[in-house]
């Protein structure tokens, strides 16, 4: 049974425009969400969090959303660039996210000049 | 800041060999480590945790007799596959947090690596 859900395999933008990328879950216990980003044959790199408490967190042109009673999360990338093509996770915690992580099975992005 | 390498990044080994693969956190004390594992095109999946100077905590399914998790350090964890299958090849991966107080929420993580058993 997998907590947390990545239901688009891919997704392909073009340059400047935005993407969103989604995250569903189903373990209310979940109380920390994080997005990594991770290239073929490398470790994923932390891009944003977002606590239970809040409904939203920005950093530059990312920016995730907590939709709590929905238990869904997006992640939005705007503008999007060549170089954000790469493999999106969604991740999960009921400790904070220093604890275990649940992830999700990954968005390919692909962002076209 | 917060590097965590790992090595061997790639590794072919034999069916019924040993494989080990070290974790290091280069410039910060991780108190506690988790290794995933991931098969491709899924997610990551959570093998073990791992605190210095106690036993991992393994997940559900996963053998600890097989795949043993050493931390002995601060700065360093080991995952030994024992008597590696065909079935063990796959991209490993381990994580780091920071000793707690800190603030930040992060697991820091390392490059991966790509473990073949012929």
């Amino acid at each position: 049974d997998q907590q947390v859900k990545q239901n688009s395999p891919s997704l392909s933008v073009q340059e400047g425009r935005i993407s969103i990328l989604n995250c569903d879950y189903t373990n209310s216990m979940f109380d920390y969400f994080l997005w990594y980003k991770k290239y073929p044959a490398e470790g994923p790199t932390f891009l944003i969090s977002i606590s239970s408490i809040k409904d939203k967190n920005e950093d530059g042109r990312f920016t995730v959303f907590l939709n709590k009673s929905a238990k869904h999360l997006s992640l939005h990338i705007v503008p999007s660039q060549p170089g954000d093509s790469a493999v999106y996770f969604c991740a999960a915690s009921t400790q904070g996210g220093s604890e275990k992580l649940v992830f999700g099975k990954g968005t390919k992005l692909t962002v076209n000049p | 800041g917060a590097v965590v390498s790992q090595h061997p990044s790639w590794v072919i080994c034999k069916s019924g060999t040993s494989v080990k693969i070290e974790c290091r956190s280069l410039d910060f004390q991780a108190t506690t480590m988790f290794w995933y594992r991931q098969f491709p095109k899924q997610s990551l999946m959570l093998m073990a945790t791992s605190n210095e100077g106690s036993k991992a905590t393994y997940e559900q399914g996963v053998e600890k007799d097989k795949f043993l998790i050493n931390h002995a350090s601060l700065t360093l964890s080991t995952l030994t596959v024992t008597s590696a299958h065909p079935e063990d090849s796959s991209f490993y991966i381990c994580s780091a947090s920071r000793t707690s107080g800190r603030r930040d929420h992060e697991q820091y993580f390392g490059p991966g690596t790509r473990l073949t058993v012929t």
